[in-house]
């Protein structure tokens, strides 16, 4: 089955570093890849997307591209601030169907979550 | 009100109590789902319902049963739990069609203590 792997967290760094959190997949068919972060005490909010081989999604200065051949979609940021402190999901979502009819249906399979705290 | 909406935000009940946790969108979705993110585990898919119909169940106990009345609202009634199911519950819409997935849109979660 699909399945998400991310770096051990958590992730200690000072404000402005550079921040990289590894993800890699294993799927059966060719999957849309995304990245989403939940801060203290809300649900999950997606960051940023990739939907085929070496799109790159980017969003509030984070990057990841797509990498078939490694399949793998790291999370990068240049300079990191405090408010990004957060849990980052990597996760993937492949085509499901169900019993009824062939309603086709985005089943997301995430990966463990990696904590990042930023201090000043 | 916009996006997805789960109430209550925090709840703890005993091991003998029957409670419900409310899930309602307001984004025109025709999909919606349960997870369980525990500490220190990947986030778990408990069930999926698309067009109002539960097409998927991950094994979860039936001390867990979901309920979606229509397409706007999903209910996930809680009975006999043990003190393991303590989690934060994420509900979830999307807009499915067999050209993919859209809008991919999950609620804050409520936190479930088991005394």
């Amino acid at each position: 089955g699909d399945s998400v792997t991310q770096m051990e967290g958590p992730v200690t760094l000072s404000e402005e570093a550079f921040l990289t959190i590894n993800c890699t997949y294993t799927a059966t068919g060719y999957p849309s890849l995304f990245w989403y972060v939940q801060y203290p005490g809300e649900g999950l909010q997606l960051l940023l997307k990739a939907t085929k081989a070496d799109d790159k999604g980017s969003n509030k200065g984070f990057e990841a591209t797509y990498r078939k051949e490694t399949t793998s979609f790291h999370l990068e940021k240049g300079s990191v601030q405090v408010s990004d402190s957060a849990v980052y999901f990597c996760a993937l979502s492949d085509l499901g169907l169900s019993d009824a009819g062939g309603t086709s249906y985005g089943k997301l399979t995430f990966g463990q979550g990696t904590i990042l705290t930023v201090h000043p | 009100e916009t996006g997805v909406t789960q109430t209550p935000r925090h709840l703890v009940m005993g091991m003998t109590n029957k409670k419900s946790l409310k899930c309602e969108q307001h984004l025109g979705h025709n999909a919606m789902y349960w997870y369980k993110q525990s500490a220190k585990k990947p986030l778990e898919l408990m069930f999926v319902y698309s067009l109002e119909e539960r097409v998927e169940n991950n094994s979860v106990p039936s001390r867990f049963s979901p309920e979606c009345p229509n397409s706007s609202h999903l209910f996930l009634h809680l009975h006999t739990l043990q003190p393991e199911d303590s989690a934060l519950y994420l509900c979830a819409s999307s807009q499915e069609s067999l050209s993919g997935t859209y809008g991919y849109t999950f609620g804050s979660g409520t936190r479930l203590t088991v005394v």
